[in-house]
């Protein structure tokens, strides 16, 4: 099946450095999706791209779709405390299913 | 807005026994989703509905599972028996109709324990 590689599965910087994390796979996907999850909590959607090539900003985050439409980014700028917690992607190509990346576990030392 | 609702948030149970998790969708979604997560396996569909009928069940474990969807508005996953090894998060998501068609909003979660 589809399989998405996100890397980096864990970073750990100080309050105000720049973030940057991305996925890549094998598949073309039509739309990629950025999610945030706090512990015990339900992932929260962030970012939704929805052509090749596009950007969009969410606040302090941005995305990119891939021109190849096989990989996606996302960059967190001026991290602060409250940005700590699991980043997903997920991309989906046709019907309904999404598939998730691995997670990259996100740490932000004040 | 209220977001998607699960219930309970936090079961404990032993082998054996069942266990019926339950989910209210986004009011106007059409769609609904039912995922179990864990740190061996990540977030993994399970089933989606729309329009209250079962599109994919491909992701569903075994048939110790099962999932209805009696209306729009409410959705319950039901394991029996239940085993130690379907502990895990079990999320709902639903989604809308429209531009964001891709967009899935999540529920907080039911979290199983069995003993």
């Amino acid at each position: 099946g589809q399989q998405l590689n996100q890397s980096p599965q864990s970073m750990f910087i100080q309050e105000g450095e720049d973030v940057s994390m991305n996925c890549t796979s094998s598949s073309i996907f039509n739309t990629w999706l950025w999610y945030k999850q706090d512990p015990g909590e339900g992932p929260v959607l962030l970012i939704a791209l929805y052509k090749a090539g596009e950007l969009t900003s969410n606040g302090r985050l941005t995305a990119q779709f891939g021109i190849t439409r096989k990989d996606s980014f996302l960059n967190i700028s001026a991290s602060i405390p409250s940005d700590v917690g699991i980043y997903f992607c997920a991309g989906q190509t046709s019907g309904s299913r999404l598939t998730f990346g691995e997670g990259t576990q996100l740490t932000v030392n004040p | 807005d209220a977001g998607v609702i699960q219930s309970p948030r936090h079961e404990v149970t032993e082998m054996g026994q069942e266990v019926t998790l339950r989910c209210k969708p986004i009011s106007g979604h059409d769609y609904l989703f039912w995922y179990r997560q864990t740190m061996m396996r990540g977030l993994e569909l399970l089933i989606y509905f729309n329009n209250n009928v079962p599109i994919d069940d491909s992701g569903m474990p075994e048939d110790r599972f099962s999932a209805k969807m009696p209306n729009a508005s409410f959705s319950t996953l039901k394991i029996q028996p239940s085993e130690p090894r379907d502990s895990a998060v079990y999320f709902c998501a639903s989604r809308g109709r429209g531009l964001a068609l891709n967009e899935q909003f999540f529920g907080p979660g039911t979290r199983l324990t069995v003993l």
